[in-house]
């Protein structure tokens, strides 16, 4: 079974500053890998996704992510945050592997942006 | 448009009694998950179906039941409410075929206290 790493669990940023959270998983072969967005009180809703080709994923509201296969890594980014991103990010893959409906979530990271 | 349904959104119940969650969605989607959120651990999945008359246990099954008659819904039962199923519950489906089959859609969710 998949196991996904959030490095971070709390980070705190003032508005305009770039953003980067660590995601690693442990399984080699191919691998969907997703992004969601829980805003407080709200449901996780889907932020970015990678399934095949450019390693390079964009999705909602300005934040991307990158797919490094050599480093097992799916870290988020932005370049400038806004206070309406204050919400916690969790990274997710296939429990099993790409064959797998099961989705294995990493813990979650707490973004807090201080205007 | 489709989306997935829950109730009741918050709860208040006794230990020991039996409480059923509902979740409903319109997706058509074969597969249905039920997680609980806590502070620390992030989503930890309860149980899950495949399709109708499927179930399946996850990794926190423990005192917890479901059970699927029709593709739209998945009624998570706690059999013998305990102060530590004090959660929030989150319903999730997703396709069964096609390159999207990993994405999972969230429902609201049900804020559970068990006093």
């Amino acid at each position: 079974a998949q196991s996904v790493s959030q490095h971070n669990h709390h980070v705190i940023l003032s508005e305009a500053a770039s953003l980067e959270l660590g995601c690693n998983y442990s399984y080699g072969g191919t691998v969907n890998l997703f992004w969601y967005v829980q805003y407080p009180g709200q449901h996780l809703q889907l932020l970015l996704k990678y399934f095949s080709g450019d390693p390079l994923v964009k999705g909602i509201k300005g934040f991307e992510a990158e797919f490094i296969k050599s480093k097992f890594s799916f870290n988020l980014r932005k370049p400038s945050v806004q206070w309406s991103d204050t919400a916690e990010y969790f990274c997710a893959v296939p429990y099993s592997g790409a064959g797998s409906y099961q989705l294995t979530f990493g813990k979650g990271t707490k973004l807090s942006v201080i205007p | 448009d489709a989306e997935i349904t829950q109730s009741p959104r918050h709860k208040i119940t006794e230990t020991g009694r039996q409480v059923t969650l509902a979740c409903h969605q319109t997706w058509n989607h074969n597969n249905m998950f039920w997680y609980r959120q806590d502070l620390g651990h992030g989503l930890r999945l309860i149980h899950y179906s495949y399709g109708v008359q499927d179930t399946n246990k996850g990794e926190v099954s423990d005192g917890y039941s479901v059970s699927r008659s029709n593709t739209e819904d998945l009624p998570l039962t706690l059999e013998s409410a305990a102060s530590s199923q004090t959660s929030v519950y989150f319903c999730a489906s997703s396709e069964s075929t096609g390159k999207t089959r990993n994405e999972q859609f969230f429902g609201p969710g049900t804020r559970l206290t068990v006093l």
